[in-house]
């Protein structure tokens, strides 16, 4: 598997904390994808790294990479109940055509 | 925003039934794909194309086939459905490679396989 184990999980948090996600690879790749999936639907984009970025930032999330640990992390700050979902972090394992999916992180956002 | 279409919605065969899955995308995307989402194992490449007449093998291709008619059109077939095929099937299409470009996934196609 190209994933390692703490990339299954769910959490649960109270709406306004923060609460960060992590994701581990084991092959090189050139970027990591972090997509949400609300139920009943498809997943959507929501942030990018590129390997030669550490951080990316677009409003209340923030995506991290380190490419010498392979790992990658999604943080929500004050998170609201519209942020409950599925979200999976994705790599190319070098592959231009390829994304390959993590299993998730089932998050819920409780008032 | 990307525009992908799948249909049927819901699909219930048989075991040993012929089912296709279609997929449509209406934004000149050259690339689309084919992924299956189980509980437990996330998203998983059954098939990609990157043109009309070009497939390409994923990571899971074992039962399926795939045609990829026109730039617009990507389907799914799957000649002797088995149970082990039930799944949520999602199509996703995008502009260049997946590696550095945004997928844009449709509402995915229940399949039932009894």
């Amino acid at each position: 598997s190209q994933w390692g184990e703490e990339n299954l999980q769910a959490l649960s948090i109270q709406e306004g904390e923060d609460v960060t996600m992590n994701c581990s690879y084991k092959t090189y790749t050139t970027v990591v994808h972090w997509y949400r999936q609300d139920s009943g639907r498809g997943p959507a984009l929501i942030i990018l790294i590129r390997s030669n970025e550490r951080e990316k930032r677009s409003g209340r999330l923030r995506a991290t990479l380190d490419t010498s640990s392979q790992s990658s992390s999604l943080s929500i700050t004050a998170a609201q109940c519209e942020d409950t979902a599925v979200y999976f972090c994705a790599t190319d394992a070098g592959v231009v055509g390829q994304l390959t999916f993590g299993r998730g992180t089932r998050l819920q956002v409780y008032a | 925003e990307a525009a992908v279409t799948q249909s049927p919605r819901n699909k219930v065969t048989v075991t040993g039934g012929n089912v296709t899955l279609s997929c449509r995308q209406t934004n000149s995307h050259n690339y689309m794909y084919w992924y299956r989402q189980d509980t437990g194992h996330g998203l998983r490449l059954i098939h990609y194309s990157y043109g009309a007449g070009n497939l390409q093998i994923g990571d899971v291709p074992d039962g399926y086939k795939a045609t990829r008619t026109t730039q617009e059109d990507f389907f799914l077939l799957l000649e002797l459905a088995s149970p082990s095929q039930t799944s949520l099937y999602f199509c996703a299409s995008s502009d260049g490679g997946a590696s550095q470009n945004t997928l844009y996934f449709g509402a995915g196609t229940r399949l039932s396989v009894l």
